[in-house]
């Protein structure tokens, strides 16, 4: 259960558009459309952004999309926003019927 | 409205155990799996367990197979997590999650969470 791989940091200027990527394995990412994507403010609790690769759940903002080819998924931000600022983090479904998180990637906004 | 209220963190010594719960309401609570996600101080997530809607599978972290023990009331719904031989890196917040289908991986919804700290 390695952890999934993502750049330890990213930053892009207000409406620009910015993507992280999540790099696993055959038994995780590159096996199942289980992928999901969280946004974590300090101090607050995860909000979950991203489900299914792609999906976004109701309340979610259209400018965050997801992506995946082979074993990397990717989480896009278009039109960057202030409040964007945030840690990110992929998860996905494993081989085993477990989970496994990203070890998360720092948005900063410019 | 959906809430998930986790309790019993504290201060633990090494080798000891405590136990966790977490109380749900605003939702069908056995229509959903509900997960365990920590975070060590200054550390990013990790995935613990999770609990199917029905109690029948269960699934752990290879950081905690054999040590830690997932529950559930379905009659209360309530959730518990069972830790034991406790380690100074199983030391974080733990999060009470409601995965967004019965047996789903991710989580829709997150309690505030729970301190654990161990140490002697």
């Amino acid at each position: 259960q390695s952890a999934l791989t993502q750049p330890a940091s990213v930053s892009g200027s207000p409406g620009q558009s910015i993507a992280i990527s999540c790099t696993g394995t055959s038994s995780d990412v590159g096996g199942y459309n289980f992928v999901s994507w969280y946004q974590h403010h300090p101090g607050k609790a995860p909000r979950l952004m991203l489900y299914d690769v792609n999906n976004r759940p109701s309340g979610v903002s259209d400018r965050f999309s997801g992506s995946r080819s082979g074993n990397t998924a990717s989480l896009t931000i278009s039109g960057l926003q202030s409040e964007d600022e945030a840690d990110y983090y992929c998860a996905s479904y494993t081989s085993s019927s477990t989970q496994v998180f990203g070890g998360g990637t720092k948005l900063t906004v410019l | 409205q959906v809430q998930l209220v986790e309790s019993g963190g504290g201060v633990v010594q090494p080798g000891r155990s405590l136990r966790l719960s977490c109380a749900a309401s605003g939702f069908t609570f056995r229509n959903h799996a509900i997960h365990w996600v920590r975070q060590a101080p200054g550390k990013g997530l990790e995935w613990v367990a999770v609990i199917w809607y029905d109690g029948k599978n269960k699934y752990y972290a290879d950081s905690v197979k054999g040590r830690f023990t997932i529950s559930r009331d379905n009659s209360k719904n309530t959730i518990d997590l069972q830790m034991d031989s406790l380690r100074a890196e199983d030391t974080a917040v733990y999060y009470c999650t409601r995965g967004r289908t019965r047996h789903s991986s991710d989580s829709d919804y997150w309690g505030q969470g729970t301190l654990v700290t161990v140490s002697s």
